[in-house]
């Protein structure tokens, strides 16, 4: 099947080793962040999601931190194993008067496990 | 069922068709989402549902697109008179309350010839 991560920056790391996935975001309004995941042929899988009261939130070998300072989201995989090649997207969600706005999400970044 | 379910997974059509996607979000979710994923780029926010109420389609492309909800579950996202640039994969994601996360379904990629 088609590839999710044609033409998005791709990083490769060994196994094993941890990586580290950036993203840039734009609305300084933004309140909620989430990382999904993404492999060819399914829909996002949600990861980690932090709130902006927040600057650091771990999980199971996953941790994100959000500097609002300069408005960047960072996601850290610990140890990685095959099954984490995939695409990563980072989301931002701004809190409006009438309910929840739709996901905006980042470009995205083809995470390559190497053995 | 266990997750959000869409239908069909695929779905080829030629230019001018009409088609109609299915998603079933998963039940007791209140909050239902549409997205637009092209080749190569993240989703994109088309449409949201709070039960069965359309509060926000700001994100529509055109008036060719249109999408229902009529009880609260179940919702339908319909593209009239397709064009080419119709063709991406459509996700359909659920919610329990807003703010909370949101739950993906597998997508349906339509490809208009």
């Amino acid at each position: 099947g088609e590839s999710v991560g044609l033409h998005l920056p791709t990083l490769s790391v060994q196994e094993g080793d941890n990586s580290i996935i950036n993203c840039a975001y734009s609305n300084s309004a933004s309140d909620y962040f989430i990382w999904y995941k993404q492999e060819s042929g399914k829909g996002p899988q949600f990861i980690i999601d932090i709130r902006s009261n927040m600057d650091k939130r771990q999980g199971q070998r996953v941790t994100v931190l959000l500097n609002k300072t300069v408005k960047h989201l960072s996601l850290q995989i610990a140890a990685t194993q095959p099954g984490d090649s995939a695409v990563y997207f980072c989301a931002e969600n701004i809190r409006s008067g009438g309910g929840a706005d739709g996901l905006t999400f980042g470009k995205g970044t083809h995470l390559i496990i190497q053995p | 069922g266990a997750g959000v379910s869409q239908s069909p997974r695929y779905k080829v059509a030629k230019r001018g068709q009409d088609v109609a996607l299915r998603c079933d979000p998963i039940s007791g979710h209140v909050s239902l989402f549409w997205y637009q994923q092209a080749l190569g780029q993240g989703p994109e926010f088309l449409t949201y549902f709070q039960n069965e109420a359309q509060l926000d389609k700001s994100g529509l492309p055109s008036d060719r697109f249109f999408a229902e909800r009529p009880e609260g579950s179940v919702s339908t996202l319909k593209i009239q008179r397709t064009q080419q640039e119709d063709s991406a994969v459509y996700l359909c994601a659920s919610s329990f309350v807003d703010y909370n996360e949101q739950f993906f379904g597998p997508g349906t990629r339509l490809t208009v010839l």
